[in-house]
């Protein structure tokens, strides 16, 4: 398996202002993924982060709000841009494993956005 | 799009019994299900897998059942401790896309 590191863990912002998250893997994988939670409900697929390309994104989720970067094959950048309360989420990196199977995720980063 | 849900949001089990999460998925194209664990403050942590031309793996004290007649999954946790509190998922993956169900929350009762 894996082992995926978030930073940060947590986090309170003020609206409007901009947040990246970095997701570090101690493996080279191929792929990268973000996913938001909103609170007491299930994962959501962002964007697939892809390297040395544009992120492919969900429907419901734009660029310009979830700029996404992919500059190696371990590490990826989310950032949650002109945040409002309602971006309030735990956000999770996820990679999947060699086999591509099963997915792999970081401890997550619960926002809180006041 | 399709998606992956479950039919009991709060399960509550006496310890030292068994524990039974169900799901429901309707991408009949899935060929792979997982059900992940999560505790607060941390992210899913894998469980057990199945694939699609399964009906049933075990693991340790856990069984996955699939039926794919009915687009049904289920997690058998024997012998529920105190310790399986947590929230369950069950995912597809369909290619590269995994879906996740809404997740139950196990409770287990001293």
């Amino acid at each position: 398996s894996a082992v995926i590191s978030q930073k940060p863990s947590r986090d309170i912002c003020q609206r409007g202002t901009s947040l990246t998250i970095q997701c570090q893997v101690d493996s080279q994988v191929t792929m990268m993924f973000w996913y938001r939670q909103q609170p007491g409900q299930s994962l959501t697929l962002i964007a697939t982060a892809n390297q040395g390309s544009e992120a492919t994104y969900e429907s419901g989720f734009v660029i310009d709000k979830f700029p996404i970067s992919r500059p190696n094959l371990t590490f990826s950048t989310l950032t949650v841009s002109n945040m409002s309360p309602e971006d309030s989420s735990i956000y999770l990196c996820s990679v999947m494993g060699v086999l591509n199977t099963e997915a792999f995720f970081g401890q997550g980063t619960r926002l809180t956005v006041v | 799009g399709e998606s992956v849900g479950l039919h009991l949001p709060t399960l509550s089990v006496q310890e030292g019994d068994n524990s039974i999460i169900n799901c429901a998925y309707s991408n009949s194209a899935s060929d792979y299900f997982i059900w992940y664990k999560q505790e607060s403050g941390k992210g899913p942590q894998f469980i057990i897998d199945i694939r699609s031309n399964m009906d049933k793996r075990q693991g340790q004290r856990v069984t996955v059942l699939l039926n794919k007649t009915v687009k049904h999954l289920s997690l058998q946790i024997a012998a529920t401790q105190p310790g399986d509190s947590a929230v369950y998922f069950c995912a597809e993956k369909a290619g590269n896309m995994l879906t996740f169900g809404g997740g139950t929350r196990l409770m287990v009762k001293p």
